[in-house]
């Protein structure tokens, strides 16, 4: 059974901090996504994938396939990253994305 | 950018009901997705389509759970006989292509009904 474990939780940082959520996980996959999940509910795509590292704006996500490990960071986070940041995995051979319960973020001004 | 978008944001229905939830996918994407989310709980899949079929579909979707893409370019979820653990968010979602490590196709969601079984 896949199991998909996120740190920390909960995070509460100052404006302008470094900050990291992980995620790890125990099967083989294809690609993990990295979402982001708006006060409102909504769920935003931020990055999707298999290798290597990947950046977009103030985001990076890394993965380590052999570790089966994959890190978000936010630099120079802003109270508008708050947010609840979620893991998911696509398994090998299939389309069942499972997910993380996410780390609920908030930036203090 | 084009977006999924989901109708309606909120239904209220009765146990017992049926309820049609409505998804309006990206026009080029492929593959389609309905996830739930039950309040405080993490995401959950519940089952996937591809070339006018169930491709996955998890344990939660039973029998109850049916879905459709009548028209092209609807995607619905109906619940035939709703049932209080049946309130939950839904999200439908979809992409260009597969889950395989050749190719990188984002998730696209929509935002959502939060659907309340009273």
């Amino acid at each position: 059974k896949n199991e998909v474990e996120q740190s920390p939780q909960n995070l509460t940082a100052q404006e302008g901090e470094f900050i990291t959520i992980n995620c790890s996980y125990s099967v083989g996959i294809s690609a993990l996504h990295w979402l982001q999940q708006h006060p409102g509910g909504g769920i935003v795509s931020l990055f999707m994938l298999s290798s290597g590292k990947k950046k977009h704006g103030r985001l990076i996500a890394t993965i380590n396939i052999q570790e089966k490990h994959s890190s978000l960071h936010i630099t120079a986070s802003h109270p508008r990253d708050s947010a609840v940041y979620i893991c998911a995995v696509s398994p090998l051979g299939n389309e069942k994305l499972t997910f993380g319960t996410g780390t609920r973020l908030t930036i203090i001004p | 950018e084009p977006e999924v978008t989901q109708t309606p944001s909120h239904q209220v229905t009765q146990m017992g009901q049926e309820v049609i939830l409505r998804c309006v996918p990206i026009s080029n994407h492929l593959y389609f997705y309905w996830y739930r989310q039950i309040l405080g709980q993490k995401v959950e899949f519940l089952v996937s389509f591809y070339n006018n079929e169930i491709s996955e579909k998890s344990e939660i979707f039973d029998d109850q759970f049916s879905v459709e893409r009548p028209d092209g370019s609807n995607f619905t979820l109906k619940i035939r006989s709703t049932k209080l653990e049946d309130s939950a968010m839904y999200f439908c979602a979809s992409k260009r292509g597969p889950h395989t490590l050749s190719y990188n196709s984002p998730l696209h969601f929509g935002n959502g009904t939060r659907l309340t079984v009273t």
